[in-house]
């Protein structure tokens, strides 16, 4: 596709369930990373697909997050017993291959979850 | 890891005056910066970005400046307008394995008319 597309845009979820976020990149895109924005906070790294390696999943606050990436393009992060503290914006960004001259992510337009 | 710290939280100016945010990071092997906008509501898009080996890029009313000696860059908008109102966030990462960026915690800008 021409940009990162993601879905849901908006997910309301009771507390204790689980929910699905759906990123899918530009076509092409090797590296897929998800970042987890806060109202009014910054950017928090979650995980990062590069490729098929091993992802790093450096970011992930708890066990209860988890994603993967099939085929090497739709990712998809999974939360488990979803808490209050986890509402937030999941904002999903691809990169191209070549790494060393373009590095500026395309980002999706989010995610926005609220857990009541 | 990397540290990126942004500075100010908020910045509000009047159109037409400048506007400066500054940022350090920790990584001194770190060599790519790059600037988002996100205005509310939407994604964040790339502005502007540098690399280790400039100092200083220009496009059209925005600039960013890197001393790398120091560990910081910044932003630079002059001749504000109301459009440029949103929150910014510098980033920074070493581009030869295409790891993720390390943002700073963003700078709400508001242009006041």
């Amino acid at each position: 596709g021409a940009g990162v597309s993601q879905s849901p845009s908006n997910k309301v979820t009771e507390k204790g369930k689980d929910v699905e976020l759906r990123c899918d990149p530009i076509s092409g895109h090797t590296a897929l990373y998800w970042y987890r924005q806060s109202l009014g906070q910054g950017l928090e790294f979650l995980i990062y697909f590069q490729g098929n390696s091993a992802p790093d999943k450096s970011g992930l606050p708890s066990d209860r997050f988890s994603a993967e990436r099939t085929g090497g393009s739709v990712s998809t992060l999974t939360i488990q017993r979803t808490q209050q503290e986890d509402s937030a914006v999941y904002l999903c960004a691809s990169l191209a291959q070549a790494a060393q001259n373009h590095y500026g992510y395309t980002f999706g337009s989010g995610t926005r979850l609220t857990v009541v | 890891g990397e540290n990126v710290e942004q500075h100010p939280s908020t910045l509000s100016v009047q159109e037409g005056d400048s506007a400066v945010i500054k940022c350090t990071y920790s990584d001194s092997a770190s060599n790519y910066f790059p600037w988002y906008k996100q205005e509310l509501g939407k994604r964040p898009q790339l502005i502007i970005d540098i690399r280790s080996n400039v100092g200083e890029k220009k496009d059209q009313r925005i600039a960013v400046t890197l001393n790398k000696t120091a560990k910081h860059f910044s932003l630079h908008i002059t001749e504000t307008q109301p459009e440029d109102s949103a929150v910014y966030f510098c980033a920074a990462a070493f581009s030869g394995s295409a790891r993720q960026l390390t943002f700073g915690s963003g700078t709400q800008l508001t242009v006041l008319p």
